[in-house]
């Protein structure tokens, strides 16, 4: 199966800085969405997007599908600590349900 | 909430032996899935199931069964465990192919930690 290509594989950054992250493949996604996985969990869903060009916020985090429905980006305003984690973009090519594919991750390390 | 329970959080086996990873999610939800995640390379899926007694296979499904006897509970079987297998094994579940929505998407249990020596 086809992966996604993540980047960057990971981040060092200070207390309140702004990061970004993306993905990008070949082939057209119907669905992308970001998981964070914290240390020891499971990973958990932050953000879903369904159409082409949609930009969706949830708290200082903020994803966007691309207009090519090729990529998406992450980006996470003023990071605190609790964001450290790795961070996953998945995409769908299929119905709703149906199998995802994801991205390799990005770890991120917030120093305070 | 959905939860989604994992037997054990840490395993070590030793190579040959037959490895049952259990997997359980309370939310009735028709879809279920076991990945594996490994340094560098995302989460991988190994095998998935769409309904009771249905099983179809992942990107990596060699050296893996499944089985999925009731709806809430999908099985992962190493039938000899190989050092290659030593990972992190994850399950997820969600509700079903016809729904659209941030709520249909896929919920992951806490991951089983399996080493092989």
């Amino acid at each position: 199966g086809q992966q996604l290509n993540q980047s960057p594989q990971s981040m060092f950054i200070q207390e309140g800085e702004d990061v970004s992250m993306n993905c990008t493949s070949s082939s057209i996604f119907n669905t992308w969405l970001w998981y964070k996985q914290d240390p020891g969990e499971g990973p958990v869903l932050l953000i879903a997007l369904y159409k082409a060009g949609e930009l969706t916020s949830n708290g200082r985090l903020t994803a966007q599908f691309g207009i090519t429905r090729k990529d998406s980006f992450l980006n996470i305003s003023a990071s605190i600590p609790s964001d450290v984690g790795i961070y996953f973009c998945a995409g769908r090519r299929g119905t709703s349900g149906s199998r995802l594919t994801f991205g390799e991750g990005t770890q991120l390390t917030v120093n305070p | 909430d959905v939860k989604v329970t994992q037997s054990s959080r840490y395993l070590v086996k030793r190579t040959g032996e037959k490895v049952f990873l259990e997997c359980v999610q309370d939310m009735d939800h028709e879809n279920m899935f076991w990945y594996r995640q490994d340094p560098g390379l995302g989460l991988r899926l190994i095998y998935f199931s769409y309904d009771v007694k249905m099983k179809e296979k992942g990107d990596i499904p060699e050296g893996y069964s499944v089985s999925r006897e009731k709806k809430e509970r999908f099985s992962l079987i190493l039938e000899s465990a190989s050092t290659n297998q030593t990972s992190m094994y994850l399950c997820a579940s969600s509700k079903s192919v016809l729904l659209a929505g941030g709520d249909n998407e896929q919920f992951f249990g806490p991951g089983t930690r399996l080493t092989v020596l």
